[in-house]
């Protein structure tokens, strides 16, 4: 396909573990990342990983990548009310061609 | 350090009528992004400035849309003409370099909205 996929919803419990899932589409892609935007806000970068990387934590969050598969993932540990957003995956080749994903909408419930 | 900044946050038009879109970027950043995204849909990319200069359009219909970044001031998004199919939230994003890790940085976006 040629868009990047995600699942459109996704909804926990407060202090369980949150995974979102992307498809992306390019091989050659450099950079994968994910932004999270709040209602009524922009999007704000929470974390990247180079495609040469399989893993990347970052206090609560972990990405995972799947070169083979061309999948990445995006764990949030102890999910908190807080965490509630919508989530984007992208993909980048380095350049200014950003491509993004619809966004999961995380619901987390108390 | 002031964010990426964008005017009007809500802007609401009638078929037919000019919208003028602003993004101050941030201090610093000389490369400007403009992205479209349309209800339950992700960002698509539309135009990629820098100061005077037009890099990449590939994402902007060739009819009624334009941008600018001027030397001084802000990045204008104009869409001349609008319709119902534009109504959308506009988000221009900013970075200090191109290519590379450089992450954009994003504005908090204007809600267009044509009655």
């Amino acid at each position: 396909g040629e868009d990047v996929e995600q699942s459109l919803f996704l909804s926990v419990r407060e202090g369980d573990s949150s995974v979102i899932n992307c498809t992306y589409t390019d091989s050659s892609s450099t950079y994968l990342y994910w932004y999270k935007q709040e209602p009524g806000a922009g999007l704000q970068l929470l974390t990247y990983i180079f495609s040469n990387m399989d893993m990347k934590q970052d206090q609560r969050l972990t990405v995972l990548l799947n070169k083979k598969d061309k999948h990445l993932s995006l764990r949030i540990a102890d999910t908190q009310t807080g965490d509630s957003a919508i989530y984007f995956c992208a993909e980048s080749m380095g350049n200014n061609d950003m491509r993004f994903g619809a966004g999961t909408r995380l619901t987390v419930k108390p | 350090n002031a964010g990426v900044m964008q005017n009007p946050r809500h802007l609401v038009r009638r078929r037919g009528q000019e919208a003028r879109l602003r993004c101050s970027p941030m201090k610093g950043h000389s490369h400007v992004y403009w992205y479209r995204q349309l209800p339950e849909e992700g960002l698509k990319f539309m135009v990629y400035l820098q100061k005077e200069n037009i890099i990449d359009e590939s994402g902007m219909p060739k009819e009624r849309f334009s941008a600018e970044f001027p030397k001084e001031g802000p990045s204008i998004l104009r869409i001349q003409q609008v319709v119902r199919g534009d109504s959308a939230a506009y988000f221009c994003a900013s970075s200090p370099s191109a290519g590379g890790s450089y992450e954009q940085y994003f504005g908090p976006g204007t809600r267009l909205t044509v009655t």
